[in-house]
This record gives structure tokens, C-alpha cells and sequence, in this order.
């Protein structure tokens, strides 16, 4: 069983379109994160999110939301995508520690 | 703000030779430090932690609070040790974000 699972893993879309990355965990994990990957390998972090708090880096655009159905699920919806949202975006969860456990992450690319 | 510094964002070195990836932070509580590793469009694993002090494929890496620095040392590198190596940097709080430098990509020669 995959711990941390992302869908797609590929998504390519045109720009202006709205668009959905979902992600589950079955680790019980209580914590949520989404990192955003850009084309220099660098990692910066977007949401993190737990039943309490959600927790949203100030420089991430208004365009993205995380929605959280519940514990196990935190997905990314971005709106009017644009061509520098083109990035790899990486789910990953974690319990009482920062031990992380990512998903393979999700390549998305605006055209 | 906590900030993590890794100065090279490109190394290589031959098998069998020892190597270091060097990680500098910037926090002013105490810190918690981890080395993730990116095997080629893999997803990131977790390599090792400050607070264990383990050695995972023959990696070590010592907290120098002294020098603000957690360096990442294998004595005898291998070809598959070749991925992208992240030091992270976990501040206190309670969304346990982690702070990640801009990450080393690490080449072992044959």
C-alpha cells in the first residue's frame, strides 16, 4: 500500500483552465503539507494543514486553495492556471515529528 | 525566520572517494535537521535526523550548533549514491513545517 498518494502524476492543461490535484494518506497522520517543486529542484512549502489549522505560506497566490474532505485527504485546487505555475507540486504528511512521508508528486505543465 | 544555506548546488565526485554536502542554517530556537534524498523523478525519502545520530548507507551527519551547520559525509561514495540531497530545517510550532534548502545534486563518477 502506497502511504502517500497523489493523482494524476502527469497533468498538462492549457492556461486559464482550473484544475485539481488530490491527495490521500493512509498513515493516520494528522498533519498535511503541499510543496511546490519549480524547474531549479528548489522546494518551498505552500499549506500545511491539520483538523485545527491551516496554515498558508504568504506568498503562495490566492489561484491555489487546499480543500480537505477529511484527515486522510488534503488536495490542491489552483484556478487560472498561468505558465509559471508549470512545477512538480509534492503532497507529504506527518505525525508528532517533522519525519515527512511524501507522495511521488504531481508534474503539472500549462501550456 | 529560519533559513537553510546549501552553498553548492552542484557536486561531483569519483567512486569510492569520500564526500560532504554542506548544509548551513539560520534559527534561533533549536532546531531539528534532516537530509532528504531525490533519486532521479523519485519522490523524496527521508534520509536521516540530527536526533537519531544513525548512519543510513553509510551516511552520517553531525549537528554543529557552533557553526550552525549539519553537514552530510560519506567516507566512500558509491554511483548510486548520484540523487538530489536536501537539508531541511524544522522550527518549533505547531504545523512542523520544514524549511528546505535549495538542494545539492550529488554526481558519483565511475
Amino acid at each position: 500500500d502506497t502511504a502517500v498518494s497523489q493523482t494524476p502524476k502527469y497533468l498538462v492543461t492549457q492556461m486559464g483552465n482550473d484544475k485539481s490535484i488530490k491527495c490521500e494518506q493512509n498513515l493516520g497522520h494528522d498533519t498535511m503539507y503541499w510543496y511546490k517543486q519549480d524547474s531549479k529542484k528548489f522546494l518551498k512549502i505552500m499549506f500545511s494543514y491539520n483538523n485545527k489549522e491551516l496554515i498558508i505560506n504568504e506568498t503562495v497566490p490566492n489561484r491555489f486553495s487546499p480543500k480537505s474532505p477529511d484527515k486522510a485527504h488534503l488536495n490542491l485546487h489552483i484556478n487560472s492556471l498561468e505558465l509559471g505555475d508549470s512545477a512538480v507540486y509534492f503532497c507529504a504528511s506527518s505525525q508528532t515529528s517533522f519525519g515527512y512521508t511524501f507522495g511521488s508528486g504531481t508534474r503539472l505543465t500549462v501550456v | 525566520a529560519q533559513r537553510v544555506t546549501q552553498p553548492e548546488k552542484l557536486l561531483s565526485v569519483f567512486k569510492g572517494a569520500p564526500v560532504e554536502l554542506k548544509c548551513n542554517y539560520s534559527y534561533s530556537g533549536s532546531p531539528e535537521l534532516f537530509w532528504y534524498v531525490q533519486y532521479s523523478r523519485q519522490r523524496l525519502q527521508l534520509l536521516l535526523r540530527h536526533i537519531s545520530r544513525e548512519s543510513i548507507k553509510g551516511f552520517t551527519a553531525d549537528l554543529n550548533k557552533g557553526e550552525t551547520s549539519f553537514h552530510l559525509k560519506k567516507p566512500f561514495a558509491q554511483e548510486e549514491d548520484s540523487a538530489m540531497y536536501y537539508c531541511a530545517l524544522g522550527a518549533s510550532g505547531s504545523a512542523r513545517q520544514l524549511t528546505f534548502g535549495s538542494g545539492t545534486q550529488l554526481t558519483v563518477l565511475p
